[in-house]
């Protein structure tokens, strides 16, 4: 158990439609990081968050945003769902944002697009 | 792109050494070597991270050449709960790109036989 938490562990979806996935990162662990996971595209880095701001973008889609809270933890929000965003999405933390700031994997949300 | 080489797949007999070789030849002075795995469809795991010294903890073993541009990771007594995919991650603000992120490629699946 990495002490990363996600909810909800299954989500099933039509296309068009939005949903929601939340992270809580380990105590203490100030940074959040989103991570998709699909067939063709192996493990993918979305973007970071650091006590409450952006901090780094990778392939995030325009239809997806994230934010972090003051209380620390995280949601993305997916919108105008496609079949192709079917996937499972990870959520990591760590302490702060440098190199040797190991990042500690979350369960996992694996969402379903029908 | 991942900054690592690693060979696509392994296998290895239950109790003894599995040694994963991973290549990062272009390798920077400030970046860490990270090796993660992933268990069929869990969250990757943390396993080792080192700069320049070879590192040892209650998982693994890594090992990292003089000049850094390879390493090795051991598991030093393989069972059939390692199968899994192993990660070889260069992490530092080149080599992740923005603050840390992980850049991951494809891995190499290691099957432990019994």
């Amino acid at each position: 158990d990495s002490g990363v938490t996600q909810t909800p562990k299954h989500l099933i979806t039509a296309t068009g439609q939005r949903v929601t996935l939340r992270c809580s990162p380990r105590s203490g662990d100030l940074s959040v990081y989103w991570y998709q996971q699909s067939l063709d595209q192996g493990l993918q880095f979305l973007i970071q968050y650091y006590n409450g701001e952006e901090r780094a973008k990778g392939n995030i889609l325009e239809r997806f945003s994230a934010q972090q809270f003051p209380d620390l933890h995280s949601e993305l929000n997916l919108s105008s769902l496609e079949l192709g965003d079917s996937a499972l999405y990870f959520c990591a933390s760590s302490v702060a944002t440098a190199a040797w700031d190991t990042q500690y994997f979350g369960p996992g949300t694996r969402l379903t697009v029908l | 792109d991942a900054k690592t080489t690693q060979p696509p797949s392994m296998d290895c007999a239950e109790g003894r050494a599995a040694n994963l070789p991973c290549n990062h030849s272009t390798i920077s002075g400030n970046e860490y070597v990270y090796w993660y795995r992933q268990i069929h469809s869990q969250g990757p795991q943390y396993i080792i991270h080192g700069l320049k010294n070879n590192e040892t903890n209650e998982m693994a073993s890594l090992i990292i050449t003089e000049d850094r541009k390879s390493s090795t990771l051991i598991l030093p007594h393989a069972t059939l709960r390692d199968t899994a995919v192993y990660y070889c991650i260069v992490s530092g603000l080149r080599g992740g790109g923005s603050q840390g992120n992980l850049i991951f490629g494809k891995g190499t699946k290691l099957s432990v036989k019994p």
